[in-house]
Formats: structure tokens, C-alpha cells, sequence
């Protein structure tokens, strides 16, 4: 079935750090791709997302690019802020046929020292 | 826009008990979900429903877990008899139907089972 892989965490950096967190998935078909984040103490929020292969997601400054060939969606920031301290959670959906719950990934703690 | 509410947020309960949780989507989304989320794991789907039909519960443990959506509106997840294991954040989520329409989160029921 329809996997994401996260790498694990907590991963701890420093302000003004670059980040990169790595999520591949596996899939018999052409999913749309997700990045949520959850905030300490909030629900889950959409981040960004992309729809097709080769698509860039982009908000608040993270970006994550849709690479089909190496089925990967890996979500990276230039210069992380301690407000960035949170989970973040890799998915996939398929839309069309009616089903399209998220699959996600275990989620990936990043906390942000200043 | 007021977002997807839910109630209670927190609940607890000793195994072989029963509970219920309740979401209301946002107004006008006809796609709701309910997923479980055990501590240090992604959100699972549990069921999925279109108005108030089933779309997919594939995932639902049926000799446990029912839900319903009444007028396909508000929905109620139902545990009965409780197990240890399904201590977790019970989440609720909306969308429009068509496309490729963001899922929003409601802030979750957290069931502890002791």
C-alpha cells in the first residue's frame, strides 16, 4: 500500500540555520504531495503542497519541489526562526474516485534554539 | 470563517467503557474525516464520508468504532467497549468536494484509556 517516510527526529539547529527535512513515499499511482506542520498546542495547518511532478510548494519561506523520479518531496528553509519549532508531517492524497484521505508520515520534530 | 470545531478536547475514560466524540465542519464542506493519532505517529484515516454517505472506512475497526453524519453536517465517532490501545488524538477534517481543495483540521479530542 501507499507509505510516506519521514526522517526521524527531533532534529535540533540553530537560528538562521538551513534546514532540510527528507520525505519519501511510495505510491502505485500520481498523488498530490503535502507538507503540514504542527505548532505546539494547535491543530494541524497546511503548509504547502504540490500537485504534480516537477511542481514547487512554497510558504512562509519552505519550499519543497515534487521530484517523481526519486519520489522524494523533501522540505527545506534558508534561515529557520525559533517560531519554526514544531512537528512537521509529510503526506500523500490521490484525488478522484471519492477516496482521498492523507496518508501521512510519523511526523518530524524540529526544535529551533535561538 | 469559523474553522472545524470538535468536542470534547480532552476525555478520559477505563477500558471497556464507551465514548463518543462530535465535529461540526466548516459551513458548506461536504467532505469529512475522522483520523486517530497515536502519540508519535502520523494521523491514520478512520472514515471518510461525501454529504452523509460512507465514502471509505477501510481502516475503521468495525467491531469498535461506528461514526455518522447526520444530514451531512455534524458527525459523531463512537468507541465501544474502549481498548487500552485506542488511547490517541481523535482529529476531525473538512473540505469542499472537487479538485484538489486543502483538508482543514479541527483541534482534536484527546481520549486517554485507563
Amino acid at each position: 500500500g501507499d507509505s510516506v517516510t519521514q526522517m526521524e527526529g527531533p532534529v535540533t539547529l540553530s537560528e538562521e540555520a538551513f534546514l532540510t527535512i527528507n520525505c519519501t513515499y511510495t505510491a502505485t499511482g500520481y498523488p498530490s504531495l503535502f507538507w503540514y506542520v504542527q505548532y505546539p498546542g494547535e491543530g494541524l495547518q497546511l503548509l504547502l503542497k504540490a500537485t504534480k511532478a516537477d511542481d514547487k510548494g512554497s510558504n512562509k519561506g519552505f519550499e519543497a519541489t515534487y521530484r517523481k523520479e526519486t519520489t522524494s518531496f523533501h522540505l527545506e528553509k534558508g534561515s529557520v526562526q525559533v517560531s519554526d519549532s514544531a512537528v512537521y508531517f509529510c503526506a500523500l492524497m490521490y484525488s478522484g474516485g471519492g477516496a482521498d484521505g492523507l496518508t501521512f508520515g510519523k511526523g518530524t520534530h524540529l526544535i529551533i534554539q535561538p | 470563517e469559523a474553522g472545524v470545531a470538535q468536542s470534547p478536547r480532552y476525555k478520559i475514560i477505563e477500558k471497556r467503557q464507551s465514548v463518543a466524540f462530535w465535529c461540526n465542519p466548516i459551513s458548506g464542506h461536504a467532505t469529512l474525516y475522522w483520523y486517530q493519532q497515536i502519540l508519535g505517529q502520523g494521523p491514520k484515516l478512520l472514515i471518510q464520508f461525501q454529504n452523509n454517505g460512507v465514502v471509505d472506512d477501510s481502516q475503521l475497526p468495525k467491531d469498535r468504532f461506528s461514526a455518522e453524519r447526520l444530514k451531512g453536517v455534524d458527525s459523531t465517532l463512537k468507541i465501544q467497549p474502549a481498548k487500552l490501545e485506542d488511547s490517541a488524538v481523535y482529529l476531525c477534517a473538512s473540505r469542499r468536494t472537487a479538485g484538489r481543495a486543502e483538508q482543514y483540521f479541527g483541534p482534536g479530542t484527546r481520549l486517554t484509556v485507563t
